[in-house]
């Protein structure tokens, strides 16, 4: 079985630009979480989406927006680049349930903003 | 505010070395925790999750867990290390219950493991 894929891998973008980031999921899984990496950082939560809505939030600006598609695939768009928007991007994909979810991470898309 | 801290940020240890990482939690209500680890060049990968029931818990590669309620933490243990676990070890949390993936992560340990 494949697991969480993302798209690219590697990007460049010049501050003030936008960026698109994209995740499929594990087959099955409904929810999508998207990290921030920093270097020397833990993972830090951006969005959640489940069958579609927002389930959450974290604290990034409205710079930072997500959506997620009908056959659960899902978009990180951040505008206005800065060059304080480098890290690694980390999708997790998730199938709910009523103990706990167990989250499958992806490679993630390394972003360097210059 | 819910939070995760890991108290070492690099822990160096020669092979058969017993390990222990600590992480503890501020959380509101039940939670679930889990340790993920980052072999270089790797994914993060789950090594153990904790949701309930039996505090120790036992993850892949040997790796065990500890969850203490009235300390706030989940310890992630291995009796004797190797140097393939060479890698950055996350401790995660998340509101127990009911859950859609949204966790709060350590600031991560680095094990290095000299042979």
């Amino acid at each position: 079985d494949a697991g969480v894929t993302q798209s690219p891998t590697h990007l460049i973008k010049t501050r003030g630009q936008h960026v698109t980031l994209r995740c499929s999921p594990i087959s099955g899984h409904k929810s999508v979480s998207w990290y921030q990496q920093v270097l020397g950082q833990g993972p830090q939560f951006i969005f959640q989406y489940y069958e579609k809505e927002e389930r959450g939030r974290g604290n990034f600006p409205d710079r930072f927006s997500a959506r997620q598609f009908p056959n659960y695939s899902s978009e990180l768009n951040v505008n206005a680049l800065l060059l304080g928007d480098s890290a690694l991007y980390l999708c997790a994909s998730s199938s709910p349930g009523a103990r706990g979810a167990m989250a499958f991470f992806g490679q993630g898309t390394r972003l360097t903003v210059v | 505010a819910q939070s995760v801290s890991q108290h070492n940020h690099h822990v160096i240890l020669s092979e058969a070395a017993s390990l222990e990482l600590g992480c503890n939690y501020s959380y509101g209500g039940t939670v679930n925790l889990f340790w993920y680890v980052q072999y270089p060049g790797q994914h993060l990968q789950l090594l153990l999750k904790y949701f309930s029931g039996d505090p120790l818990v036992k993850g892949i590669k040997g790796f065990e867990a500890e969850f203490i309620k009235s300390k706030f933490s989940f310890n992630l243990r291995k009796p004797s290390v190797q140097w393939s676990d060479t890698a950055e070890y996350f401790c995660a949390a998340e509101a127990g219950g009911t859950s859609y993936g949204k966790l709060t992560f350590g600031q991560g340990t680095i094990l290095t493991v000299h042979p």
